[in-house]
């Protein structure tokens, strides 16, 4: 199961605190996503990067914050401005889907964190 | 943007049984259709994708078929075994070349439940 990785695994916040959730990868894949997932809701995208220094928001943005400063990590800030933070959150990377040789590619998915707020 | 509907959001079938899931999709320029399976507790993992140039794709014990004028594809899972009980997320997504923006947007999943 290496290649992509996420910590923590379990996370507790209080309201009102920001958290950071890490995503690293070392598969060399150009592209990384966040999703967040809730029971009978599917997997919902947050933001997603394709590039270093380049990042677009998903459909669930509000409330979070994301960086691209390397290649291989793409951390995800829970701000306290998300109402309803708790959430089982994945972290998934692809190669770089937009190249001509490529017609979507498989995401390889992180373990996931469970952010509980108390 | 794209929606993805998927059911039934949850299926029981007896071992040795066929399981089938379906899901329609909205944008007609979709082209990449693939297929997670995540165990409980563990991570989604790809176990079958067909892009829109083809009208089904097989792998074993599971085929996709792909009807684009309908607008909807599916998952046949034969022979199942307790092992195949997991939910099931479809997705779709559209390649539109050249550095343009690219994401799947997934289905809601269906907790399939192989019984012995």
């Amino acid at each position: 199961d290496g290649g992509i990785t996420q910590s923590p695994k379990y996370l507790f916040r209080k309201e009102g605190q920001n958290v950071t959730l890490s995503c690293e990868q070392n598969l060399n894949h150009d592209a990384m996503y966040w999703y967040r997932q809730d029971p009978g809701q599917g997997l919902r995208l947050i933001y997603y990067s394709q590039i270093v220094n380049d990042f677009q928001k998903g459909d669930i943005a509000e409330g979070y914050s994301v960086s691209r400063e390397k290649k291989e990590s793409f951390p995800l800030t829970v701000t306290s401005a998300q109402k309803n933070p708790t959430a089982f959150y994945l972290c998934a990377s692809s190669i770089d889907p937009s190249q001509p040789r490529s017609f979507g590619d498989e995401q390889f998915f992180g373990p996931g964190t469970r952010l509980t707020v108390l | 943007g794209e929606n993805v509907e998927q059911h039934p959001s949850t299926l029981s079938v007896q071992e040795g049984d066929s399981a089938v899931i379906k899901c329609t999709y909205s944008d007609s320029a979709s082209n990449y259709f693939p297929w997670y399976k995540q165990e409980l507790g563990k991570r989604p993992q790809l176990i079958i994708d067909i892009r829109s140039n083809v009208g089904e794709k097989k792998d074993q014990r599971i085929a996709v078929t792909l009807n684009k004028t309908a607008k909807h594809f599916s998952l046949h899972i034969t022979e199942t075994q307790p092992e195949d009980s997991a939910v099931y997320f479809c997705a779709a997504s559209r390649y539109a070349g050249g550095g343009s923006n690219y994401k799947l947007t997934f289905g809601k999943g269906t907790l399939l439940t192989v019984n012995p």
